[in-house]
């Protein structure tokens, strides 16, 4: 079964610090990762996308990672801002028979002044 | 350029009624991807529309359908509505959908609340 984990679930920072979030998966075989960010109340917004021969994305201050071998990816923030609290979340797409995407849970994240 | 259009913002129907929401894409975008959103599941893909043909269906049942229409509208039907069908519809749009790997952008979703 096509899984998608993240971790942490929750995360409290204090404005200016940085942070990593992970995300794993099961997905295969592998297509592209997307990471998106949700404001409350909002539709995700698209950070970044990536396919199998990329292991590195950046978008501003958000830099994303990808281990296809390991089944791994990170998206890291910099600077953190009060504006980047939100929840972010992973998807992972399959091809062939896991075209269907499959989405992690998120990481809520909460930046403090 | 104008966003995707999710109509209505809210929505309360009873019970074993019917609800149909709508999808209008951004401009020139040709496919169209539904997901439900609940604090319980998180998000869930429901189905891919390209070109007015079905690519992609989530595990929901068949009480939950969608159609495309020649102008990349789309709209999706949920029948005979449960409780647990209370979620954020959201829908997504991008020029040639995720095989592409092209960008997606959401709308605002559509809340509804079945009583």
């Amino acid at each position: 079964k096509n899984q998608v984990e993240q971790s942490p679930q929750s995360l409290i920072i204090l404005e200016g610090k940085n942070c990593t979030l992970q995300c794993n998966y099961t997905v295969s075989p592998f297509s592209n990762l997307r990471w998106y960010k949700q404001d409350t109340g909002r539709g995700p917004v698209s950070l970044t996308i990536m396919t199998f021969s990329e292991n590195t994305k950046s978008n501003g201050r958000y830099t994303a990672t990808l281990d296809a071998d390991t089944k791994q990816s990170s998206l890291h923030i910099t600077a953190s801002q009060l504006s980047d609290s939100a929840s972010y979340i992973c998807v992972v797409r399959g091809s062939g028979g896991s075209y269907i995407p499959t989405f992690g849970r998120g990481t809520s994240l909460i930046v403090h002044p | 350029k104008a966003g995707v259009t999710q109509t209505p913002r809210y929505l309360i129907k009873t019970r074993g009624q019917q609800v149909t929401l709508s999808c209008s894409p951004i401009s020139g975008h040709r496919s169209v991807s539904w997901y439900q959103q609940t604090p319980g599941q998180g998000l869930q893909f429901l189905f891919e529309y390209f070109s007015e043909t079905q690519r992609n269906k989530g595990n929901f049942p068949g009480r939950f359908s969608g159609r495309q229409f020649s102008n990349s509208r789309s709209e999706m039907n949920v029948s005979t509505l449960e409780l647990g069908d209370s979620a954020l519809y959201l829908c997504a749009s991008s020029l040639g959908g995720d095989r592409l790997n092209t960008e997606a952008f959401f709308g605002q979703g559509t809340r509804l609340t079945v009583v």
